[in-house]
C-alpha cells in the first residue's frame, strides 16, 4: 500500500535560516505525483510544490525547493530564508490512482515548523 | 476569484443528532473530496466523487454520507452512526488531470456536545 512517512512532529529554525522537512513514500507505482501543503493554525491547506516521479529537475517555486531523491524514496522540502510567517504545520502528499482517473492524495501526518526570531 | 466555500467555520452538535456541512466551489473542477483531520494526524479521506450524480467510499466512510448533485456541490453529511464525529473538516476539489493537487476550502470544526 502507498504510504507516506513524515518522522519529524515538531522543528524549530531561527528566522533567515535554511529548513529542510523529510517526507519518505512508498509506492509500487511508477508515475506518481508528490505535493507539499502549509497549513496555518487557521486551518486552511496550501499548496506549495509539486514534483512529478519523472521530472528530472527538483522542482522549485520562490522559497520552496523539493529535494527529490527517488532511489531513496524521499522527497523533502527545503524553505529558504525563513520567515515568521512560515511557522505551520506542512503536509507531504502523494497522488494515488484510485479507481480510475480521480487523483486521490494520501498525506503524511505532518511536520509543525516554529520559526524563532 | 474562484475557490471553495465551506460554511460553516464552526458547529455544534447534540449526540444522536445528523449535521450537514456545506462545500461549494466555482473552480469548474470535476472531482471534490471531503478529508478529515484529527490532532497529530494527517488527513483522510471520507468519501470523494469524480463527476457528478456519483461518489464512492474513501478509507474512513462508515457514519457519513454524501450527495453530488450539481458540479459545484458536494454536502457531507455525519450520521448519528459516526461514533467519534468531533474533528475537523476540510472539502477539497480538483480537476481529473495529472500533476494537479487540489484546492481546499478553510475547513468546518465539528464538536459533538
Amino acid at each position: 500500500a502507498q504510504k507516506i512517512t513524515q518522522t519529524q512532529p515538531g522543528m524549530f529554525v531561527q528566522e533567515k535560516e535554511a529548513v529542510t522537512l523529510d517526507c519518505t513514500y512508498d509506492t509500487s507505482d511508477q508515475s506518481y505525483g508528490l505535493f507539499w501543503y502549509k497549513q496555518p493554525s487557521s486551518g486552511e491547506m496550501i499548496f506549495l510544490i509539486y514534483q512529478g516521479s519523472y521530472d528530472e529537475q527538483n522542482a522549485t517555486e520562490g522559497r520552496y525547493s523539493l529535494n527529490f531523491q527517488k532511489a531513496r524514496k524521499s522527497a523533502n522540502l527545503v524553505i529558504s530564508a525563513s520567515q515568521l510567517g512560515d511557522s505551520a504545520m506542512y503536509f507531504c502528499a502523494m497522488r494515488e490512482f484510485y479507481g480510475g482517473a480521480t487523483n486521490k492524495l494520501i498525506f503524511g501526518t505532518g511536520t509543525l515548523l516554529a520559526v524563532q526570531p | 476569484d474562484g475557490g471553495i466555500t465551506q460554511s460553516p467555520k464552526y458547529l455544534f452538535r447534540k449526540e444522536g443528532q445528523n449535521v450537514t456541512l456545506s462545500c461549494e466551489q466555482n473552480l469548474n473542477h470535476d472531482a471534490m473530496y471531503w478529508y478529515r483531520q484529527d490532532p497529530g494526524q494527517g488527513l483522510r479521506l471520507i468519501y470523494y466523487s469524480q463527476i457528478v450524480n456519483d461518489f464512492q467510499k474513501g478509507d474512513i466512510a462508515e457514519g457519513y454520507s454524501v450527495s453530488r448533485e450539481k458540479k459545484e456541490s458536494f454536502p457531507l453529511t455525519v450520521t448519528s452512526a459516526q461514533k467519534n464525529p468531533t474533528a475537523f473538516y476540510l472539502c477539497a476539489s480538483s480537476p481529473n488531470r495529472d500533476g494537479y493537487g487540489y484546492t481546499f476550502g478553510s475547513g468546518t470544526r465539528l464538536t459533538v456536545v
